[in-house]
């Protein structure tokens, strides 16, 4: 089975300031790992993806996440944040083989303070 | 093309009722994924359906049921309501063919039992 831990519940940031949102899973098989973004009364986005290939994958909107198998972890970075980034992420995992679910994370709450 | 489309949008029940929640998927998308979130839990998979067949469910009592239709709408009830099933409820549809391809959700069903 697999599990997503998400380090933060709640991340306040100023704006134009950097912010990393940390994500770490445990699972016994290879994975493939998400980021999903809730802006209010909203439902989920996909944000980005990691499946293969290069460990540091971006979004269009300036957000990228680098996976790092040693450590487990996926965590999500932007250099410069804006008001419009305030919302709930969340981190996701689901293995390579299987018709097994998306298992995502409790979520951080990233608010951008002007 | 019209996005996942969730009704209603928010109910109020009062505890032993039962209740149902309608999905209407992403043209040409044949599964449905539901999820209940709170804010202590995040996002816990309820139950996936693919062609009318569930194809995964999670770990929530037999109060909670689905199905789909033909035209790939899908249905959720919860019978005898307590006052812990007060949550959103989140419907996403994808094409199917790969359980990890990307997840189409919809704004969700705001539930209060009361």
């Amino acid at each position: 089975a697999q599990s997503v831990t998400q380090l933060d519940s709640q991340v306040p940031v100023f704006e134009e300031a950097p912010v990393e949102l940390r994500c770490n899973y445990s699972s016994s098989v290879s994975v493939y790992l998400f980021w999903y973004v809730q802006y209010p009364n909203q439902g989920l986005q996909l944000l980005l993806k990691y499946l293969s290939g290069s460990t540091l994958v971006e979004s269009i909107n300036g957000f990228e996440a680098e996976f790092n198998k040693s450590q487990t972890s996926f965590h999500l970075r932007k250099p410069s944040v804006h008001i419009s980034d305030t919302a709930e992420y969340f981190c996701a995992v689901s293995p390579l083989s299987g018709n097994t679910p998306l298992v995502f994370g409790k979520g951080t709450r990233l608010s951008v303070i002007a | 093309k019209a996005g996942v489309t969730q009704t209603p949008r928010y109910l109020i029940k009062t505890r032993g009722q039962q209740v149902t929640l309608s999905c209407s998927p992403i043209s040409g998308h044949r599964s449905v994924s539901w999820y209940q979130q709170t804010p202590g839990q995040g996002l816990q998979f309820l139950f996936e359906y693919f062609s009318e067949t569930q194809r995964n469910k999670g770990n929530f009592p037999g109060r909670f049921s689905g199905r789909q239709f033909s035209n790939s709408r899908s249905e959720m009830n919860v019978s005898t309501l307590e006052l812990g099933d007060s949550a959103l409820y989140l419907c996403a549809s994808s094409l199917g063919q790969i359980i990890h391809e990307k997840l189409f959700f919809g704004s969700g069903t705001q539930l209060s039992v009361l």
